[in-house]
């Protein structure tokens, strides 16, 4: 248990279709990150939010939209998705990050939500 | 952004063996961290670890700021150890930059 939960765990939808992915953080964290783990691929940070604040969105397809509405509570609206879009997502969260999304001390990851678009 | 290189791609341990990763990284780093990857996908913190060597049980780390590196020791290798080992770095020019990852398998 890291202290970061993500709901739900697992998922399947059609590309019409409009959903929600979920993390909640206990740890009283400051930044919440989201990130995109491919089949083969290195994980990709998408997006980060420091005190509600979004700090950095790195080139993500607007059919993904973070909400970030405290600090302990991040989602992501997902609509109009890609069959490429399948794959886990991962929230993280650090007490601290910079200005430009840069984590300033350790980040704790949820479990993932392993999205299968069909 | 900062090239994360890990070493080997690819482990098979008997049960018992030691072992060490690898993690090249092609700029100064503020931030280090080494995760370890279970087959349902959770990310499980190792060390946070931008210099100097820590301990963890049978697990260890070293990080040669200067000389760009860090290498991750497994002693006494156990089944459970398997999994994907990511090591992660950062600096104040960029973010958070993953490698491709060690695939470790344990063998009884």
């Amino acid at each position: 248990e890291t202290g970061v939960t993500q709901t739900p765990r697992h998922l399947v939808m059609g590309m019409t279709n409009k959903k929600s992915l979920k993390c909640e953080q206990h740890l009283g964290h400051n930044a919440m990150y989201w990130y995109k783990q491919s089949a083969k691929k290195p994980l990709e940070l998408m997006f980060v939010y420091s005190l509600e604040e979004r700090v950095e969105n790195n080139s993500v397809p607007s059919r993904f939209s973070p909400e970030c509405p405290n600090s302990s509570h991040l989602f992501l609206h997902l609509h109009t998705l890609q069959p490429e879009d399948s794959a886990l997502y991962l929230c993280a969260s650090s007490q601290d990050v910079t200005l430009w999304g840069q984590p300033l001390n350790e980040q704790f990851f949820g479990p993932g939500t392993r999205l299968t678009v069909l | 952004g900062i090239q994360v290189e890990q070493s080997p791609p690819d482990l098979i341990l008997q049960e018992g063996a030691n072992s060490t990763l690898r993690c090249n990284f092609s700029d100064s780093v503020n931030n280090l961290q080494w995760f370890h990857q279970n087959p349902w996908g959770q990310l499980i913190n190792l060390f946070y670890i931008p210099s100097g060597t820590k301990q963890n049980g049978r697990l260890s780390a070293t990080t040669v700021a200067t000389e760009r590196y860090s290498l991750l020791y497994i002693s006494s290798s156990q089944t459970t150890d398997s999994g994907v080992y990511f090591c992660a770095v950062s600096s104040n020019d960029y973010k958070l930059s993953f490698g491709a990852g060690t695939t470790v398998t344990v063998r009884a």
